[in-house]
């Protein structure tokens, strides 16, 4: 079935430690997002990739860096930088440009700190 | 893109319809009003869009005002399943960003 997988579903980080979240989509989307969501409120925007090896910053990336290497993924590292990481973090894909069309999302991936 | 304004909670009997509103009256003439729901600690799940005509799908209904102001989301036989936070999202296409706002908190009641 098509979709997009995050991994892990949960995450804990030490003090000081960098994590990478896992986002692997087989839609053959051009987009892919990653949206932070914390208790009660809604879904805030970290960086997306519009085509591979080009990404942009959404309105929340400071302590965040991601990469897109190939089309399918876009992985998600939460730096040491960001002091306060505990959150749902959701990752999803649409096909850029396109009126009409509708983003698609994983499950999400539960980080905690240690 | 357009914001939203949305009521934060609401209930609904089981069985019953559920009307959920959403009032965008600052949406452009080429933006789309989509419909998601969450449920806690899942992936947003996508429900319905339309442009300017009601559509509707086997999920829900969408009815939009003639001057594209106003929307509702309407679940027709509301089950407990339905519970969940419902977002409501105006958009041009998807070069633009689809802002989430906190949404309305449906709670169906047996």
């Amino acid at each position: 079935d098509g979709g997009i997988t995050q991994s892990p579903k949960y995450l804990f980080r030490k003090e000081g430690q960098n994590v990478t979240l896992s986002c692997e989509q087989n839609l053959n989307h051009d987009a892919m997002y990653w949206y932070r969501q914390d208790p009660g409120q809604g879904l805030r925007l970290i960086y997306y990739s519009q085509i591979v090896n080009d990404f942009q910053k959404g309105d929340i990336a400071e302590g965040y860096s991601v990469s897109r290497e190939k089309k399918e993924s876009f992985p998600l590292t939460v730096t040491s930088a960001q002091k306060n990481p505990t959150a749902f973090y959701l990752c999803a894909s649409t096909r850029w440009g396109a009126a009409n069309e509708k983003l698609f999302f994983g499950s999400g991936t539960q980080l905690s700190v240690l | 893109d357009a914001k939203t304004t949305q009521p934060p909670s609401m209930d609904c009997a089981e069985g019953r319809a559920a009307n959920l509103p959403c009032n965008h009256s600052t949406i452009s003439g080429n933006e789309y009003v989509y419909w998601y729901r969450q449920i806690h600690s899942q992936g947003p799940q996508y429900i319905i869009h339309g442009l300017k005509n009601n559509e509707t799908n086997e999920m829900a209904s969408l009815i939009i005002t003639e001057d594209r102001k106003s929307s509702t989301l309407i679940l027709p036989h509301a089950t407990l399943r339905d519970t969940a936070v419902y977002y409501c999202i105006v958009t041009l296409n998807t070069g633009n960003q689809f802002y989430f706002g906190t949404g309305t908190s449906l709670t169906v009641i047996p």
